[in-house]
């Protein structure tokens, strides 16, 4: 199956600093990438979708300033979580799909642990 | 809107024994539906998914899923359930009117007892 690369796998901050997330599909092209959050023994709860080219579509109580999404190309986007918090501490996981069709496989990266002490 | 449903929060199984994990969803058109297994610390692996064509889909690992469009469902199963099987599993629907936007189950935790 198709190869979804998400970088780094853990990283503690500071509270205040910012942190970045990348998430790369690595043999296709993404015209769209999810990203979630997930607490622990939870589900996913999506963050945004971002397009490539186009602003992240974000989903109702989740901070666009505080979460910066970008997804430049068709096979990076990224996360910065800035000004980081504990309460931010958290599993974050990204997805991406090939363009085209709605019976598309998403692939998953293999998700970030993200510690802000 | 479209949704998924994953009745249980946990399944237990002897190993050797057959499993099932259930799903059910509700979307309007034609859904496409999908089975994604995650094991700790860990993303999610795709594991099968449902377009069109047979009912009854095989996928990776020995998993198979049958859709069932009368009861909206979309259960996973295997024949002789392995330890290694332990995980979560997720279950997701998207549907074919244009949203590409997938929607998630809250997962079935599997614990497959030696």
């Amino acid at each position: 199956g198709a190869v979804v690369s998400q970088h780094p796998s853990w990283v503690i901050c500071k509270s205040g600093t910012s942190v970045k997330i990348e998430c790369r599909s690595l043999d296709f092209q993404a015209t769209t990438m999810f990203w979630y959050r997930q607490f622990p023994k939870q589900s996913l709860m999506l963050m945004a979708t971002s397009n490539e080219g186009s602003k992240a579509t974000y989903e109702q109580g989740v901070e666009k300033d505080k979460f910066l999404i970008n997804h430049a190309s068709l096979t990076l986007s990224t996360l910065t979580v800035t000004s980081a918090h504990p309460e931010d501490s958290s599993f974050y996981i990204c997805s991406a799909q090939n363009r085209g069709k709605a019976g598309n496989t998403i692939y998953f990266g293999e998700g970030s642990w993200l510690t802000v002490v | 809107a479209q949704s998924v449903a994953q009745p249980e929060d946990q399944v237990n199984v002897a190993e050797g024994n057959p499993l099932t994990v259930k799903c059910t969803y509700s979307v309007s058109g034609n859904p496409y539906l999908f089975w994604y297994v995650q094991y700790p610390n860990r993303g999610l692996q795709f594991l099968l998914k449902y377009i069109t064509g047979d009912n009854l889909v095989k996928g990776s690992y020995g998993f198979e899923a049958e859709f069932n469009k009368s009861q909206t469902s979309f259960h996973l199963k295997k024949p002789s359930a392995l330890v290694s099987d332990s995980a979560l599993y997720f279950c997701a629907v998207r549907g074919g009117g244009g949203s590409y936007i997938p929607t998630f189950g809250r997962g079935t935790s599997l614990i497959v007892h030696p």
